[in-house]
């Protein structure tokens, strides 16, 4: 069965430093994975996928199968990086069951 | 840019009701969804739908739940005989190549 886990429920990080946002999943076939993001009073929005290897507003994020883990990064934060982040996975090829972690409130100090 | 929208931003219904929730999804999407958020909870997935029929559902969605496309834009989600713990924030989407577009959500508050 497919499974995210995002094992910080809040993280605290002051401006300019850097933000790791964790994730691991568990799934034997060929996962993709993704990462949402949540800002205030807005809805969900996609923020990255792996296969896309972007970086999106300075934040990066690398499929390591060895360990199961597809981490968010950002080596200096920014006060508007404050959201909800969900990371998500599903199913290479298959748009029909896209499955969320529990989320991670990041919350950037002045 | 094109958005999903929901109606309504709030419902309230008392236990054993049926409630419709409703969704506009991206027009030229394929696949659209219906996902749920319990306070406090993680962002649940209820059902996929494709070509017109249910491609894939969770344990979650029985057979209280049903979904529609009643027309070339709406998508709905039926909860038959509303329970407490139906209250939530339920989330539509649809998808581009795996890229899901939220709509704002319909809380449902059961009481």
């Amino acid at each position: 069965a497919q499974r995210v886990t995002q094992p910080e429920k809040l993280l605290s990080v002051f401006k300019g430093a850097p933000v790791e946002l964790k994730c691991n999943y568990s799934y034997s076939g060929s996962p993709e994975l993704f990462w949402y993001v949540q800002y205030s009073r807005q809805r969900l929005q996609l923020l990255l996928r792996h296969i896309s290897r972007e970086s999106i507003k300075g934040f990066t994020a690398d499929l390591n199968k060895g360990e199961t883990s597809f981490h968010l990064k950002k080596p200096f934060a920014q006060e508007e990086d404050s959201a909800m982040y969900y990371c998500a996975l599903s199913v290479w090829g298959r748009d029909d069951k896209i499955i969320f972690g529990k989320g991670t409130r990041l919350h950037i100090l002045p | 840019e094109p958005e999903v929208t929901q109606t309504p931003s709030h419902q309230v219904t008392q236990m054993g009701q049926e409630v419709i929730l409703r969704c506009v999804p991206i027009s030229n999407h394929l696949y659209f969804y219906w996902y749920r958020q319990i306070l406090g909870q993680k962002v649940e997935f209820l059902v996929s739908f494709y070509n017109n029929e249910i491609s894939e559902k969770s344990e979650i969605f029985d057979d209280q739940f049903s979904v529609e496309r009643p027309d070339g834009s709406n998508f709905t989600l039926k909860i038959r005989s509303t329970k407490l713990e139906d209250s939530a924030m339920y989330f539509c989407a649809s998808s581009e190549q795996q890229s899901l577009h939220f709509g704002n959500g319909t809380r449902l508050t059961v009481t």
